[in-house]
């Protein structure tokens, strides 16, 4: 069974403070992994689609980054509007388009 | 364009009762997936339509049901409420040959 597994549960920087999140997977046959963020009481916002080993895409103050194992996802000098529950979901090419996600972690930003 | 909408934004039931959910699929978009997301924890697949018919179920009873109109818009309906199915429900819709999923705002479910 796919499981996705993200750490740490929450993380609490400084405005500026460059930082990782980590999120490891089990699937059979991945298909994509996909790093959401989402608000207080909000629908998950989409941010990147990873599809290979070595694969890497950036947005602003975010990079995401792709092994056969795991995915991460830097924050560079984050700002407080950064604050957010950041998701990992992955999609086994098995089981149709569902999408298995991880607990989230939840960013905290000060200035 | 518009993106994905839900109705109602909040409902409160009593257990025991049944109630329908409400999604608008962003223009476009033809495949239809709902999860359910209970607090502090990540979305659970439920179910996905695609072209009116269910296409693939996750582990959840029976009493949880749901359409898809040809417009795209679907509903999940919820039969004989738990306390446990408290919880914010999530639409989520797709365009035809790509695997990203954009989500709605969700709806919040209370069960009293």
């Amino acid at each position: 069974e796919d499981q996705v597994t993200q750490s740490p549960e929450a993380l609490r920087l400084q405005e500026g403070e460059s930082s990782s999140l980590n999120c490891s997977y089990t699937v059979s046959g991945l298909r994509g992994l996909f790093w959401y963020r989402q608000d207080p009481g909000k629908g998950p916002e989409f941010l990147f689609t990873l599809y290979s080993a070595g694969e890497e895409k950036e947005k602003e103050r975010l990079k995401a980054t792709l092994t056969k194992k795991e995915s991460f996802l830097h924050i560079t000098a984050p700002k407080p509007e950064d604050s957010a529950t950041y998701l990992c979901a992955v999609q086994d090419g098995e089981y149709g388009n569902k999408l298995v996600f991880g607990a989230g972690t939840i960013l905290r930003v000060k200035s | 364009e518009t993106g994905v909408t839900q109705s109602p934004t909040h409902l409160i039931k009593t257990r025991g009762q049944q109630v329908t959910l409400r999604c608008s699929s962003q223009s476009g978009h033809n495949t239809v997936s709902w999860y359910q997301q209970a607090l502090g924890q990540g979305p659970q697949f439920i179910f996905q339509y695609y072209r009116e018919e269910e296409n693939g179920r996750g582990n959840f009873p029976p009493r949880f049901s749901g359409l898809q109109f040809p417009n795209y818009s679907s509903e999940l309906n919820v039969n004989a409420l738990e306390l446990d199915d408290s919880a914010l429900y999530l639409c989520a819709s797709s365009p035809l040959g790509y695997n990203e999923q954009f989500f709605g705002p969700g709806t919040r479910l209370t069960v009293l």
